[in-house]
């Protein structure tokens, strides 16, 4: 059971949107719509933005948005703040019923 | 409010046993699954494994499988992480989560050191 694969940096100034990619297999990410996100701070728990591709709970921002094609998902925060440097985490239901988590993303903004 | 609360930071030595604890309220406990999450210093999470409290069915990672035991004791919702035989490559944060197809409220975190 392999890790999800992510970038493992991505960066952006202020206002600007960026995209986080997760790649799979047709064994997870493709093969259900059960992906989640995870923004984790330094020396914090990890938060959940997105779950099921594309679904906010409540009190996650309207700037975090998620969606999914084929084998791949993608979270994208538009608007980018200080305060998205973060960790991100992608997440997902595999075939044997067990989760897997992506390899992480550091989101920098300049 | 739903709250997962974990025991405290554990310092052991190789070959000790360990158990940890995640304590839900706030929630029926026996309704919702909650699995562990390891964090390993300076890396990423990795999914560990899960119960459903209500019936103590068990899943686990095939890299953690036979490594670790989980449990849970449905009459004080507290679920349990545990180690028969530590190693020094166990060092981590360990997290507990209340879990469907996603991990919506997570504890916060215990950190165990392994070190002779």
């Amino acid at each position: 059971q392999s890790a999800l694969t992510q970038p493992a940096s991505v960066s952006g100034s202020p206002g600007q949107s960026i995209t986080i990619s997760c790649t799979g297999t047709s064994n997870d990410v493709g093969g259900y719509n059960f992906v989640s996100w995870y923004q984790q701070h330094p020396g914090k728990a990890p938060k959940l933005m997105i779950y099921d591709v594309s679904n906010r709970p409540s009190g996650v921002s309207n700037r975090f948005s998620g969606s999914k094609s084929g084998n791949t998902a993608s979270l994208t925060i538009s608007g980018l703040q200080a305060e998205d440097e973060a960790d991100y985490y992608c997440s997902s239901y595999t075939t044997s019923t067990t989760r897997v988590f992506g390899t992480g993303t550091k989101v920098t903004v300049l | 409010e739903v709250q997962l609360v974990q025991s405290g930071a554990e310092v052991k030595k190789p070959g000790e046993s360990l158990k940890i604890s995640c304590k839900g309220s706030g929630y029926s406990f026996t309704s919702y699954w909650i699995g562990w999450v390891r964090q390993m210093p300076g890396k990423g999470l990795e999914w560990m494994g899960i119960i459903y409290p209500g019936d103590s069915d068990t899943r686990y990672s095939p890299s953690f499988q036979g490594q670790v035991t989980i449990s849970a004791d449905k009459s004080i919702s507290t679920a349990y992480l545990q180690w028969s035989s530590l190693k020094a490559s166990d060092t981590a944060m360990y997290y507990c989560v209340r879990s469907f197809n996603y991990f919506d409220y997570w504890g916060q975190g215990t950190l165990v050191t392994v070190s002779s």
